[in-house]
């Protein structure tokens, strides 16, 4: 009865890879995001998608491309991984309207040797 | 930009006893939502509190309380009883209206001392 769910949980790659992290929700949200924590624990605004549409995109490296089949997933492609996007990754879900609760997943904790 | 400050990056506190986390924002809107949001070290972000901007009553969640005071644009978290179990880092966040995205804090590490 996961509400916001990620996998996997850990991730630890070479640089030059290509990795996804996979999110899904199952509260009934149409809105999901991604945010990046890293390694001072500062978090920040990636990508939101509303009903599978790119609401924003806060300069983010092409390398990232998300991709959201349905409004229940969010899916996060990274291309040629550099070791800078070592981090943690959280996927977080809501109903549309600003004011709504951020729902977060466990986090992907993403390590680039 | 319009930024969260969050000024003390560390605080402890006696379990039992009430603490205080500040925060302090910037932000051109009249209308918005801020957050404090738990962490602990299972990662997992927890929702601890919330206050609407144009609500002037601070709100109140069993042991934790905020102090909203919007002409300072200032949202302290406060802690009674303290527990154990609170040990984490705590961020404040902030949400403009018309945005979707949260902004965050740099997160305050609370650690409470049996």
């Amino acid at each position: 009865d996961t509400a916001v769910s990620q996998t996997p949980k850990y991730l630890v790659t070479q640089m030059g890879n290509d990795k996804s992290i996979k999110c899904e929700q199952n509260l009934g949200h149409d809105t999901m995001y991604w945010y990046k924590q890293d390694s001072k624990k500062f978090l920040k605004i990636m990508f939101s998608y509303n009903n599978k549409e790119l609401i924003i995109n806060e300069t983010v490296p092409n390398r990232f491309s998300p991709k959201s089949p349905d409004k229940a997933h969010l899916n996060l492609h990274i291309n040629s991984l550099e070791l800078g996007d070592s981090a943690v990754y959280f996927c977080a879900s809501s109903l549309v309207g600003s004011y709504n609760e951020q729902f977060f997943g466990p986090g992907t904790r993403l390590t680039v040797l | 930009a319009q930024t969260v400050t969050q000024s003390q990056p560390e605080m402890s506190v006696q379990e039992a006893e009430t603490v205080t986390l500040s925060c302090t924002y910037d932000t051109s809107e009249s209308d918005y939502y801020l957050f404090w949001y738990k962490q602990p070290p299972s990662r997992q972000m927890i929702l601890v509190i919330r206050q609407e901007a144009y609500k002037q009553q601070n709100a109140t969640e069993n042991r934790f309380s905020v102090n909203f005071q919007k002409a300072a644009k200032s949202f302290s978290l406060k802690i009674s009883d303290s527990q154990l179990g609170d040990a984490a880092m705590y961020f404040c966040a902030r949400i403009d209206q018309g945005a979707q995205k949260l902004v965050f804090g740099q997160g305050t590490r609370l650690t409470i001392n049996p």
